[in-house]
């Protein structure tokens, strides 16, 4: 089944404790996309990858970390979490850029 | 100016009614658009997409897009009730590989 998987669901941590947020896509898509989505300001994209070792800042990339070194990977690193990244985190692919994305089912981010 | 701007409704619709939700988008060299819905609690899932002028049709779903007015709009025919979700307006500018999305419509078909 074709399909967008996120890891961990949930998570609540502590201002300042690293994390990551993984995102894997077994469609062998190039394109790759971090998103952030947030009560009356929508779905606003983080990072986002054309494919292995490109990657390029979005909208709001303050405070967020990427990588991509295989095609299948693109996991979100916050190095020093913040109150303000608390959010709900979509992860998303397609074939390449310009096209329609397909969503991972989202991390929904607590950080006190 | 935001990128994309949508009415964030609510908007209500009886069942069997058409429903017109309406994007707009600042980058007049926009070239592909899309529409998303997505359910509470839900991740969003891709409706319709867009290059050219004019209308594309999907079943009970119809994409518009006018790109002199700058607006692209979806339509759905025969609307029910499982219809009741947030629809998204997401725009690729032609300068790059960004994608920028709209704030939403919520859209309630009353059975």
């Amino acid at each position: 089944e074709a399909q967008v998987t996120q890891n961990p669901r949930y998570l609540i941590t502590v201002t300042g404790k690293k994390l990551t947020v993984t995102c894997s896509q077994n469609m062998n898509h190039e394109y790759m996309s971090w998103y952030r989505q947030d009560p009356g300001l929508g779905l606003r994209q983080i990072y986002y990858s054309m494919n292995v070792e490109v990657t390029d800042k979005g909208d709001v990339p303050e405070g967020y970390k990427v990588s991509r070194k295989e095609k299948r990977n693109f996991p979100l690193i916050l190095e020093s979490p913040s109150p303000n990244q608390t959010s709900l985190y979509f992860c998303a692919s397609s074939p390449g850029g310009r096209q329609p994305q397909h969503f991972g089912d989202g991390t929904r981010l607590s950080i006190l | 100016q935001k990128e994309v701007e949508q009415n964030s409704g609510p908007l209500s619709v009886p069942e069997g009614a058409i429903a017109s939700l309406n994007c707009t988008y600042s980058d007049r060299v926009s070239q592909s658009f899309f529409w998303y819905r997505q359910y509470s609690g839900k991740s969003p899932e891709l409706i319709m997409s867009i290059y050219s002028n004019g209308d594309k049709e999907d079943g009970r779903f119809t994409a518009q897009l006018n790109k002199a007015s700058q607006y692209v709009s979806l339509l759905i025919r025969d609307s029910q009730p499982s219809d009741s979700a947030t629809y998204l307006c997401a725009v690729n500018p032609n300068t790059g590989n960004q994608f920028y999305f709209g704030t939403g419509t919520s859209l309630t078909v009353i059975p």
